[in-house]
């Protein structure tokens, strides 16, 4: 079941650059989306999320983009910091409240 | 600020043994879930529950799994019968509607 897709497993950053972290999706039900980080040995904690009727959702360092037609989203972290590293997981929503997570990025803001 | 809490954070068993994980939603809301992230996996649902019943259940959820709110606070997941492949990460987690989901840290299940 691949509905939600996170292509790339792992991004290095330099400190006080933009990351940017995509999430494909397949499953044109989906009508809201959310991104979670995730610390080893801990739960996924919710950063921003955004609903189909928006194609951008802005939350201090962390902005959201929705391309519906191309069934894209990102997650911008501008300017990332070092306690940014973690795991990144994409997750979305539709005619139902469970959530189908991606396979997640490990993002690595480095000094 | 209101957190998910999650006991116990460790649970070892034995295969065939019956465990009960055990969850504290956010005291005002009304939607609970569980799911589970199996080592090297990606997180997967494996029920709701909404009103005292569930409102939703994967594949995953057969007749080994319960969930139950036996009263105002708490929320457990038992499974009957472990099996190995039940060895794994979960996860409660609790909305105020149908949207944003807040989990709490998880229990690790090992299964002997």
């Amino acid at each position: 079941d691949q509905q939600v897709k996170q292509n790339s497993p792992s991004l290095s950053v330099q400190e006080g650059r933009i990351s940017i972290l995509n999430c494909d999706y397949t499953n044109s039900m989906f009508d809201y989306f959310l991104w979670y980080k995730k610390y080893p040995a801990e739960g996924p904690t919710f950063l921003i999320s955004i609903s189909s009727i928006k194609d951008k959702n802005e939350d201090g360092r962390f902005t959201v983009f929705l391309n519906k037609s191309a069934k894209h989203l990102s997650l911008h972290i501008v300017p990332s910091q070092p306690g940014d590293s973690a795991v990144y997981f994409c997750a979305a929503s539709g005619g139902g409240n469970k959530l189908t997570f991606g396979t997640g990025t490990q993002l690595k803001v480095e000094l | 600020e209101p957190e998910v809490t999650q006991t116990p954070s460790h649970q070892v068993t034995q295969m065939g043994q019956e465990v009960i994980l055990r969850c504290v939603p956010i005291s005002n809301h009304l939607y609970f879930y569980w799911y589970r992230q199996i080592l090297g996996q990606k997180v997967e649902f494996l029920v709701s529950f909404y009103n005292n019943e569930i409102s939703e259940k994967s594949e995953i959820f057969d007749d080994q799994f319960s969930v139950e709110r036996p009263d105002g606070s708490n929320f457990t997941l038992k499974i009957r019968s472990t099996k190995l492949e039940d060895s794994a990460m979960y996860f409660c987690a609790s909305s105020g509607n149908t949207d944003t989901q807040y989990f709490g840290p998880g229990t690790r299940l090992t299964v002997l």
